[in-house]
Formats: C-alpha cells, sequence, structure tokens
C-alpha cells in the first residue's frame, strides 16, 4: 500500500538552529515527491518537486533531498516566519493524479 | 482571480442535512481536485475532474458524497445527510492538466465544515 510517514511530529526551534524534517515513503515506481507548506487556516504552498534520487532543490533557508526510501527538508538558520506545517506527498501507484500525503510535522521557531 | 477560491470558508450545519462546496479554480486550469483534511492530518485524496468528466472518484468515502464540474471550471462538492464524522476541512486544488501538468497543485484555503 502506497505510504507517506513523516518525522517528527512537531519540532520546536530556536531562531538559527538548523534542523531536518524526515518523509519515508513506500511507493512502486515514484513518480515524484512534493514538499508542501501549510499555514494555520491555509492551503498547502507547493515548494518543491523531486524526481530521482540524488536530486536536490533549494528556496531560501529550505534545501529538500531524496533517496530511494526518504527524503529530508533541510532547514538552516530558521527565522520565525519559516513556522508552519510541512507536508510531503508522492503519487499514488495506480492513480498518478492522487497525491498521497504525511501528516505533516509542525515546525516552530522561536526568536 | 489570482487564485483558487472556496466558499463558504466556514459552515456549521446539523446532522441529517445537505451541504455544498462550492470551488472556483484557477483561470485556465483544466484539472481540479478535492481533498479532506482532518485535525492534524495530511490531506486526503477525495474525487479528481479533467475538464467536466471526473477521471477518479476513488476517493469519496460513500455515495453520500458527490462532486460536479458542469462546464469544466467551477466544481460543487455536495454531501448529502451529513454526519459529525463528516466535519473536517474541504480543500479544493486546481492544476494545468495534460502535458503541461507539472504535478504542482495550487490549493484553495479550504472550507471548514463541522457537523453538530
Amino acid at each position: 500500500e502506497d505510504q507517506v510517514t513523516q518525522s517528527p511530529e512537531a519540532l520546536r526551534l530556536q531562531e538559527g538552529e538548523s534542523s531536518s524534517l524526515n518523509c519515508s515513503y513506500t511507493v512502486s515506481g515514484l513518480r515524484g515527491l512534493f514538499w508542501y507548506r501549510q499555514d494555520p487556516g491555509k492551503g498547502p504552498e507547493f515548494l518543491f518537486t523531486l524526481y530521482s534520487a540524488g536530486e536536490e532543490k533549494e528556496k531560501e533557508r529550505l534545501k529538500a533531498t531524496l533517496t530511494k526510501k526518504e527524503s529530508f527538508l533541510h532547514i538552516t538558520a530558521p527565522k520565525p516566519e519559516d513556522s508552519a506545517t510541512y507536508l510531503c506527498a508522492v503519487p499514488k501507484a495506480q492513480g498518478a493524479q492522487k497525491l498521497v500525503f504525511g501528516q505533516g510535522t509542525r515546525l516552530t521557531i522561536n526568536p | 482571480g489570482a487564485g483558487v477560491s472556496q466558499t463558504p470558508s466556514n459552515k456549521v450545519t446539523e446532522k441529517g442535512k445537505y451541504v455544498e462546496l462550492r470551488c472556483d479554480p484557477i483561470s485556465g486550469h483544466t484539472a481540479l481536485y478535492w481533498y479532506r483534511q482532518s485535525l492534524g492530518q495530511g490531506p486526503e485524496f477525495l474525487i479528481y475532474f479533467q475538464g467536466t468528466g471526473a477521471a477518479d472518484d476513488s476517493g469519496l468515502p460513500n455515495d453520500r458524497f458527490f462532486a460536479v464540474r458542469p462546464e469544466g471550471s467551477v466544481s460543487t462538492l455536495k454531501i448529502q445527510r451529513t454526519e459529525r464524522g463528516d466535519s473536517a476541512v474541504y480543500l479544493c486544488a486546481s492544476s494545468l492538466g495534460g502535458p503541461k501538468n507539472t504535478g504542482e497543485l495550487f490549493f484553495g484555503e479550504g472550507s471548514r465544515l463541522t457537523v453538530l
């Protein structure tokens, strides 16, 4: 069964304290892995798509990496405005238009 | 409009009532999706439209749920005989369909449904 698991569920950091979020997936024939950011009361906002192991994408203080079994979202020197829930998702093996989302990591950056 | 628009933003109803949730996608996006998100969980797929037709409705939980997109733009999610377990945020997303589809979904802010 296609499955996405994110860890940790919640993470509190001090401003400037770098860390990584994990997304493990099981799906046959990966057709991409997506990272989204979701602020409270808002819909998810697209961040990155990764397609193959070894690929990396960067945006400001965020860098996403992909291996054959998991993806990491590295956050470097975070600021309070980086506080949000970060979601990863993969297309289902059967029906690639359906995204399977993890439960998210709730990130809080304290000033 | 510039983004995906969903109405109402909040809906409180009583158990057994009928509810309609509306989604207005980004102009030019042929693909439209409905997801449901419960508190503390990631979005869960409900249905996908390519144009006017429901290309995949395998995520609809039961026959109380139905969605339409009659002109290939605005979509309405309809829930009959609502139950307390239907309480969630219903998210709509759109994307470029066909060969231009990058897989990136543009989400609306959601309709929060509360069934008392």
